[in-house]
């Protein structure tokens, strides 16, 4: 079974500072995606970034990038220059792509994060 | 706003209870997923469905079930609801279900069971 942690329940961060969000996942698999998915006040679902496994290249969306680290199987995320919108519960999910048919979202407990003015 | 639509917002109800809830997909998109956020057990995946065909299932209760109707809208119904139901249900749809796919989430469902 695959597990997602996140070792970080809370976090904040000063408006304009960097801040950088941890996660770690358990699997067998190779071939995978993991995502990181933020919900604001609003509860809405909104996917941040994603990364394929197979890549080894960083994915990065302006001003969020991961760190991927495979053999570590870590895939922290960096939000640079935090704004207060910024301040919102941050998912880290996993999805296993076996070109089988189980294409759940597995998630990690969630980090809240808090941008300060 | 995600193109995903679902109805209704909040739901209180009593134990015992049996409720019905709605979702609609984005345009376009053939595949449903439902998935359950509660305080104690997080984020979870129930089930999803393809084009009116079940296709995976997750930590779905025997007394949860679900269908996608030929428009391809969802319904998830929980009956003999527990206080431990309480919970916001999201809907995801996506175009074909795969993995490469983003996910796009509706705005959710907040269950109350008293």
């Amino acid at each position: 079974a695959q597990t997602v942690t996140q070792s970080q329940p809370e976090m904040s961060v000063q408006e304009a500072e960097t801040v950088t969000l941890s996660c770690t996942y358990d699997t067998s698999e190779s071939n995978y995606y993991l995502f990181w998915y933020k919900q604001p006040p609003s509860r809405q679902m909104i996917l941040v970034i994603r990364q394929e496994a197979y890549k080894q290249q960083n994915a990065t969306e302006n001003r969020f990038s991961v760190n991927f680290q495979k053999a570590a199987k870590s895939f922290s995320l960096k939000i640079s220059d935090s704004q207060l919108g910024d301040t919102a519960m941050y998912f880290c999910a996993f999805m296993i792509n076996s070109g089988g048919s189980n294409y759940k979202l597995t998630f990690g407990k969630g980090t809240l994060l808090t941008v300060n003015p | 706003d995600s193109g995903v639509t679902q109805t209704p917002k909040h739901l209180i109800t009593a134990t015992g209870q049996r409720v019905t809830l709605r979702c609609s997909p984005r345009s376009g998109d053939l595949s449903v997923y439902w998935y359950q956020q509660s305080l104690d057990q997080g984020l979870q995946f129930l089930i999803q469905y393809y084009n009116g065909e079940e296709r995976a299932k997750g930590n779905i209760l025997e007394r949860f079930s679900a269908q996608q109707f030929p428009d391809l809208h969802s319904e998830l119904n929980l009956s003999s609801l527990e206080l431990g139901d309480s919970a916001l249900y999201f809907c995801a749809s996506s175009v074909s279900g795969t993995a490469k796919e983003e996910q796009y989430f509706g705005p959710g469902t907040r269950l109350t069971v008293t």
